[in-house]
């Protein structure tokens, strides 16, 4: 299973555009990158998911390299809202194992 | 009400006892999970179903035993808690995630804080 490298925290400014990656080099074809957030102490919640397009939803936008060894999570008007824990996951398709690293920690700044 | 909840959602106990977390979804998912949580780290698999004739042992799943009593609900027991048991834990439910409208996107409960003494 390909494990994911990310920053330990991070801080943006509010209304800046928060860009957040990860390191995946040893991901397979058949797994998928998907991207949670934790805000707080509460269940973490889903924000987006790729295989090797870029993807964008109504939360953020997720882009992935062509070599599929990384991507970015890109919250483009970041809020004080928007603080949380953020991990990036790999899972193979239909597969129970969805790996949850230390993520990221990002502080959204006033 | 909320999609996955749990039960109780602070616990405080003493070594030795025995303890059961509950989880029931109205998201009519096949797929159930448990996670623990520690202090500044990520989420570990204790363990999951995919269905109510499938159970199946994560990472961490000594000291823990789980029952799938029916598809809406996934009970996770402590048979005899000890301190390093401490932690936040979380169910979860997903579908597969291998179809067109299949996001295998996990959906949380809020959390049960369990703390043994």
């Amino acid at each position: 299973d390909a494990k994911t490298t990310q920053p330990t925290s991070m801080d943006c400014a509010e209304g800046r555009a928060a860009n957040l990656p990860c390191n995946h080099s040893t991901i397979s074809g058949n797994e998928y990158v998907y991207w949670y957030r934790q805000i707080h102490s509460q269940g973490p919640q889903y924000i987006i998911h790729g295989l090797k397009n870029n993807e964008t939803n109504e939360m953020a936008s997720l882009i992935i390299t062509e070599d599929r060894k990384s991507s970015t999570l890109i919250l483009p008007h970041a809020t004080l809202r928007d603080t949380a824990v953020y991990y990036c996951i790999v899972r193979i398709s239909g597969t129970y194992k969805y790996i949850f690293g230390t993520g990221t920690r990002l502080k959204v700044l006033a | 009400d909320a999609d996955v909840t749990q039960t109780p959602r602070n616990r405080i106990t003493k070594t030795g006892k025995r303890i059961m977390l509950e989880c029931s979804q109205t998201k009519g998912h096949d797929r159930m999970y448990w996670y623990r949580q520690d202090p500044g780290l990520g989420l570990r698999l204790i363990y999951y179903s995919f269905d109510v004739k499938d159970i199946n042992k994560g990472e961490i799943s000594d000291g823990y035993s789980v029952s799938r009593q029916a598809q809406a609900k996934f009970s996770l027991s402590l048979e005899s808690a000890i301190p390093n048991q401490t932690a936040l834990y979380f169910c979860a439910t997903s579908d597969p995630g291998t179809g067109s409208t299949s996001t295998g996107e996990l959906f949380f409960g809020e959390g049960s804080r369990l703390t043994v003494l």
